[in-house]
């Protein structure tokens, strides 16, 4: 079947760095979809990683290894506003979003 | 980023009545729209998967003839709740695609509650 993984939540602190894994399993695989959601808001993108590597924009960056089933959202310079819930979405072959349950990341002071 | 407006944001209604939600692509043609469902602290759900002119494509387990989908256009599509219960009330999101692209593009949102 097809699934995602991400943890349910992390808490972090302001100014720091924080990493949300997520590992997939789909049929087929056409990139990895990284989004970021307040509460009572829909999503907003913040990276597709179709290839393997690093994918660097500001202070986010993305991580994909496709052999792994593997992908990861690197913040760096926690801010406040960054605390939301982080979701990760696969793509199958039918280019249909497999959507993870969302990372609740938590920003302290 | 292209841009979706997904009306109304808010709505209330009362048990036995239907609501619409419309989502309109304003400046690129929407070929494939599709329609989710969102229940606090969850993922998003996926209902349903509309192409423009043809059928909406429904999941396992909703109801086609609960949530009426029409893509009438390459700009517009809309979702009724018909004959809607408490147990309907979600957040619901429209994204909407375009011919070839990957990604697609998220209304608002619609905060349905049925009272």
């Amino acid at each position: 079947g097809q699934n995602i993984d991400q943890p349910t939540e992390m808490t972090a602190t302001e100014g720091a760095i924080v990493q949300i894994n997520c590992t997939y399993q789909t049929s087929g695989f056409n990139g990895l979809f990284w989004y970021q959601q307040h509460a009572g808001e829909a999503p907003t993108f913040l990276s597709y990683n179709v290839l393997d590597g690093l994918e660097e924009k500001g202070r986010f960056s993305s991580f994909l290894s496709r052999s792994k089933g593997y992908s990861y959202l690197l913040l760096k310079e926690l801010q406040m506003k960054d605390s939301a819930s982080y979701l990760c979405a696969a793509m199958d072959s039918n280019y249909q979003l497999i959507w993870g349950a969302g990372t609740k990341l938590i920003i302290k002071p | 980023g292209a841009v979706v407006s997904q009306h109304p944001s808010r709505v209330i209604c009362k048990s036995g009545t239907s609501v619409k939600i419309e989502c309109r692509s304003l400046d690129f043609q929407a070929t494939t729209m599709f329609w989710y469902r969102q229940f606090p602290k969850q993922s998003l759900m996926l209902m349903a998967t509309s192409n423009e002119g043809s059928k909406a494509t429904y999941e396992q387990g909703v109801e086609k003839d609960k949530f009426l989908i029409n893509h009438a256009s390459l700009t517009l599509s809309t979702l009724t709740v018909t004959s809607a219960h408490p147990e309907d009330s979600s957040f619901y999101i429209c994204s909407a695609k375009g011919q070839g692209d990957t990604e697609a593009f998220f209304g608002q949102g619609t905060r349905l509650t049925v009272v």
